[in-house]
């Protein structure tokens, strides 16, 4: 059973950085992709991007310019940094193990964390 | 893009119903298509993937079947923890996955 867990800052104030990191349970980074989806009060699902251990990523192409995402298997984590964030960028961030091997499933989830952007 | 247009948006059960959520992609994408459970407040839960393969442990009154690029969910026997919303997700295009817009299933 793998586990995982967002942490980071609950407020962003607008047009600042956002910087979350997800932990993961263990040896298992490598071998996956690791995937970061989004989802906005009452709204649906948002896939933001993926990283490979060896920092192979994809990003989703409405956010690439702001988005940088990386991976540090010494620490079991990975990290997602979105730059000049507005109120849009408000929403839940999940982290998840994506099985790229299979068929692009998201098998294991974090549990989630709220990230709100407001001054 | 691949776009996956899921319907219906909501739908009304009872406990014991059988009931049919689809999605439609916009190309072929062999069964690249994977189905998710959100109960409130939670992250979502793999239920499905590979268009018609249960994860273990879900139990076998879900199913997922393919024709063509439409993709169907279905649920026999709804129980009342099955009240939820659901989610299916493309993940041919490793570049960009998208989901669907969601369907939320509630009590009637």
């Amino acid at each position: 059973q793998v586990q995982l867990q967002e942490s980071g800052p609950r407020l962003v104030k607008p047009s600042e950085t956002l910087f979350l990191t997800c932990s993961v349970s263990d040896d298992s980074l490598r071998g996956y992709y690791w995937t970061w989806v989004r989802q906005s009060a009452g709204k649906g699902l948002e896939w933001i991007g993926r990283i490979y251990i060896n920092g192979a990523s994809n990003y989703n192409p409405s956010m690439k310019s702001r988005l940088t995402m990386s991976v540090d298997a010494s620490k079991k984590e990975f990290s997602l940094t979105l730059t000049s964030v507005t109120a849009a960028d408000s929403a839940v961030y999940y982290c998840a193990r994506d099985r790229e091997d299979s068929f692009g499933q998201l098998d294991y989830w974090g549990h989630g964390v709220l990230v709100s952007v407001s001054s | 893009d691949i776009q996956v247009t899921q319907f219906p948006s909501s739908l009304s059960a009872s406990v014991g119903d059988r009931v049919n959520i689809t999605c439609r992609a916009s190309q072929a994408i062999s069964s690249y298509l994977n189905w998710y459970q959100q109960q409130p407040g939670k992250a979502p839960e793999l239920l499905i993937y590979g268009a018609s393969t249960l994860r273990n442990g879900i139990p076998s009154r879900f199913s997922g079947t393919k024709s063509g690029t439409t993709f169907t969910l279905t649920i026999t026997s709804l129980q009342f923890e099955d009240f939820a919303t659901y989610y299916c997700q493309q993940g041919y295009t490793s570049s960009l996955y998208t989901f669907g817009q969601g369907t939320r299933l509630d009590i009637k």
